[in-house]
């Protein structure tokens, strides 16, 4: 069965460096979705992405997050510039239709900012 | 302000038992509700979607019940296994609020014990 992968599982940085955390969405998948889920609270939405460009945005991501699918498979976030709150585990998800569809969730990538 | 609410927080049980889990939403204008299973450390994984007009889904031993008018979801979990210690996450979308229209609540930490 087709599912998203994310990459690395684990991130280690220093805070005030870049991180870019990779995703490869299902092929036939249209809607690409970023979302954070801090330690022990609930998952926050991001960013959703179609069409190459950003469809919608949350407060929380502001100027130092942004997005890219640099090729036909893989779906990217980048951190420019890490705090120690941005430490969460990042999903990445995708869906064949809008966000009334069911979303297929990567397994995250932990991020963790020293 | 739409808002997701679950209870209990955490609940323990043994092995083979039934157990029902809560939603209260106020998310309005409603257009479906989701419950998700998410592993730890792992992202969540749809269980149902349930839209207005649906009263009560299946999947496997997984069953949601929706009563939009009282705005109240339950899961109904049967006989118990192991593998169903995780996080149930209930998710509720607006009617076109795209991805940022997801609500997600806290979830629902479950521990099936031997």
């Amino acid at each position: 069965e087709p599912e998203v992968t994310q990459t690395p599982s684990h991130q280690v940085t220093q805070m005030g460096q870049e991180v870019i955390l990779r995703c490869v969405p299902i092929s036939n998948h249209l809607y690409f979705y970023w979302y954070r889920q801090i330690l022990g609270q609930k998952v926050e939405f991001l960013v959703s992405f179609y069409n190459n460009e950003i469809s919608e945005k949350s407060e929380i991501f502001d100027d130092q997050f942004s997005v890219e699918r640099p090729d036909g498979s893989n779906f990217t976030l980048k951190i420019r510039s890490t705090k120690l709150e941005d430490s969460a585990m990042y999903f990445c998800a995708s869906s064949e239709d809008p966000p009334a569809d069911t979303q297929y969730f990567g397994p995250g990538t932990r991020l963790t900012v020293l | 302000k739409n808002q997701v609410e679950q209870s209990p927080q955490s609940l323990i049980i043994l092995e083979g038992k039934n157990c029902t889990l809560q939603c209260n939403y106020t998310v309005s204008p409603f257009s479906n509700l989701r419950w998700y299973k998410q592993d730890t450390g792992r992202g969540p994984v749809s269980l149902t979607i349930m839209t207005f007009s649906e009263n009560t889904k299946s999947n496997g031993r997984y069953t949601a019940t929706l009563d939009a008018d009282t705005k109240q979801s339950s899961l109904h979990i049967t006989a118990s296994q192991l593998s169903d210690s995780a996080s149930y996450i209930c998710v509720v979308s607006a009617i076109g609020g795209g991805a940022d229209g997801l609500t997600f609540g806290k979830g629902t930490h479950l521990i099936i014990q031997p």
